[in-house]
């Protein structure tokens, strides 16, 4: 069964940089793009990033652009994201999330198969606060 | 981007039937056929109901369905039980390579 599982959230002062991880089991990790969402407390769900099953493909939502970076390393199932300049309005929990869909068929690789997401962690809760 | 609209909630009965849509645009929702739908208890990960406008993953009732029409897409749940009070969210890939979701909806089971 697939199981992730992230760690690295906690409290951190506006300005602060914080370095989430993801640990995944269960499942050929290379093989699927893997992504990041994140959801303030009793609101909606916001995705943040996502990074293809060989690290080659990232891609950034325009509200963490240039201040967050996702990044994976296959020899341990493990994703990351690592965040600057962190804002009070980047409180919330961060979920890693697995694409359903191989990254690539036959060679070909189709950025449509970031997407959607199959599995989830139970989530690791950031706060930025002074 | 702005986030897809959802209806902030709906209500039903058990056994009726219930319909949430999800508005978007020509370049996230009415662009692809890549529109799913999440299912969130309180206090847990969301949970995929929907992918690719309808189709249903292993293990989820035929109870839920997806549809779209142009820029909106929409999720039905047949047969009410208590067990789907919950909050829904649906999501779109976008032009831009990005992900959207709604802003949600809560279902209450009356």
């Amino acid at each position: 069964e697939v199981q992730l599982l992230e760690s690295g959230g906690g409290l951190v002062e506006p300005g602060g940089s914080l370095r989430l991880s993801c640990a995944a089991s269960g499942v050929t990790f290379n093989n699927y793009a893997m992504s990041w969402v994140r959801q303030t407390p009793g609101k909606g769900l916001e995705w943040v990033s996502a990074i293809s099953g060989s690290g080659g493909r990232i891609y950034y939502a325009d509200s963490v652009k240039g201040r967050f970076t996702v990044s994976r390393d296959n020899s341990k199932s493990a994703l990351f994201l690592q965040m600057s300049s962190l804002r009070a309005e980047d409180t919330a929990i961060y979920y890693c999330a697995k694409a359903k869909r191989t990254d690539c068929t036959n060679g070909v690789c189709y950025t449509s198969n970031l997407y959607p997401f199959d599995y989830w962690g139970q989530g690791t809760l950031v706060t930025v606060s002074s | 981007q702005s986030a897809l609209t959802q209806p902030a909630s709906v209500s039903g009965s058990p056994g009726q039937s219930i319909t949430i849509s999800c508005t978007g645009t020509s370049g996230d929702v009415g662009g692809y056929n890549y529109v799913s739908w999440y299912q969130q208890d309180p206090g847990k990960a969301p949970k995929l109901m929907i992918y690719d406008v309808n189709n249903r993953p292993s293990g989820v009732s035929n109870r839920f369905s997806g549809s779209k029409s142009g820029n909106t897409a929409s999720l039905t749940i047949s047969g009410l039980q208590a067990e789907d009070e919950a909050d829904y969210y649906c999501s779109s890939f976008t032009s831009s390579n990005t992900v959207l979701f709604g802003g949600g909806t809560k279902l209450t089971v009356l």
